[in-house]
C-alpha cells in the first residue's frame, strides 16, 4: 500500500524555469491537497481538490496551478519559478470522513 | 477565519522529562482537532484526534482533551524519549465541505539522553 507519493524528492529550479511537481495516491480518497512549508513555518495551503475535476484555491496560490482529471492523480505546477518559492511541498489526501489525512513524503525545492 | 496558534519552539528536554506543549484555535462551529507528527526527513503523520468537545485523543503515550470553554488542546506526554524528537503541528479541521485543514506553526521537540 503506497499511500501517497510524491516525485521527485528534491529539485533546483532556476527563475523562470517552469516544472510540475506529482502527487498520486492509491486510497480513493475524494480530497486532495498541496502545502507548502518554509523553514520554521507551518504549512500553508496553496490550492485543493473535492473530487476529480473540481480545484479551488487555497490561502497562497498565486504563482502556481493545478488540475486534477483522475481521482489518483493532482499535480502542480509552476509556471515561472521565483525565489519566493524555494519551500518543501507537501501532497495531502483524505478520504469523505475525517479520519486522517495522509502526507506524502515532500518536494525539496529551491530556486536560485 | 479559521487559525490555530502553538508555542513556539524548540523546546529542549531530558530523557523522562514531562512535554507539554500548547495550542489554542479559533474557528466557526466545531472542529475537528488533530496533532501530527513530522520526524526528520519525513511527511507529516497523524499522532491523535479529537472531533468533539471533551473528548480525549491518545496515542504512543501521548494525549490531548478538546476543551471547546478555552478552545484549546494541549499536547502532554508523562516520559519523553529521545525517538520523541520531532516536530509536532496542532490543526483543526471545520469538518464542512473540502475539509481543509489548517495548521499551527508547529513545534521543534529535542530530546536529550
Amino acid at each position: 500500500n503506497a499511500g501517497v507519493t510524491q516525485t521527485p524528492k528534491f529539485r533546483i529550479l532556476k527563475i523562470g524555469q517552469s516544472m510540475t511537481l506529482q502527487c498520486t495516491q492509491d486510497m480513493n480518497h475524494n480530497y486532495m491537497y498541496w502545502y507548502r512549508q518554509d523553514p520554521g513555518m507551518g504549512l500553508k495551503l496553496i490550492y485543493y481538490s473535492v473530487g476529480a475535476g473540481i480545484t479551488d484555491k487555497g490561502e497562497v496560490p498565486n504563482g502556481y496551478n493545478v488540475s486534477r482529471s483522475t481521482t489518483e492523480d493532482f499535480p502542480l505546477r509552476l509556471e515561472l519559478a521565483a525565489p519566493s518559492q524555494t519551500s518543501v511541498y507537501f501532497c495531502a489526501s483524505i478520504d469523505g470522513v475525517i479520519t486522517e489525512a495522509f502526507f506524502g513524503q515532500g518536494t525539496r525545492l529551491t530556486v536560485v | 477565519g479559521d487559525s490555530v496558534t502553538q508555542m513556539e519552539g524548540p523546546v529542549t528536554l531530558s530523557e523522562e522529562a514531562f512535554l507539554t506543549i500548547n495550542c489554542t484555535y479559533t474557528a466557526t462551529g466545531y472542529p475537528s482537532l488533530f496533532w501530527y507528527v513530522q520526524y526528520p526527513g519525513e511527511g507529516l503523520q497523524l499522532l491523535l484526534k479529537a472531533t468533539k468537545a471533551d473528548d480525549k485523543g491518545s496515542n504512543k503515550g501521548f494525549e490531548a482533551t478538546y476543551r471547546k470553554e478555552t478552545t484549546s488542546f494541549h499536547l502532554e506526554k508523562g516520559s519523553v524519549q529521545v525517538s520523541d524528537s520531532a516536530v509536532y503541528f496542532c490543526a483543526l479541521s471545520p469538518k464542512a465541505a473540502g475539509n481543509k485543514l489548517t495548521f499551527g506553526g508547529g513545534t521543534r521537540v529535542l530530546v536529550k539522553p
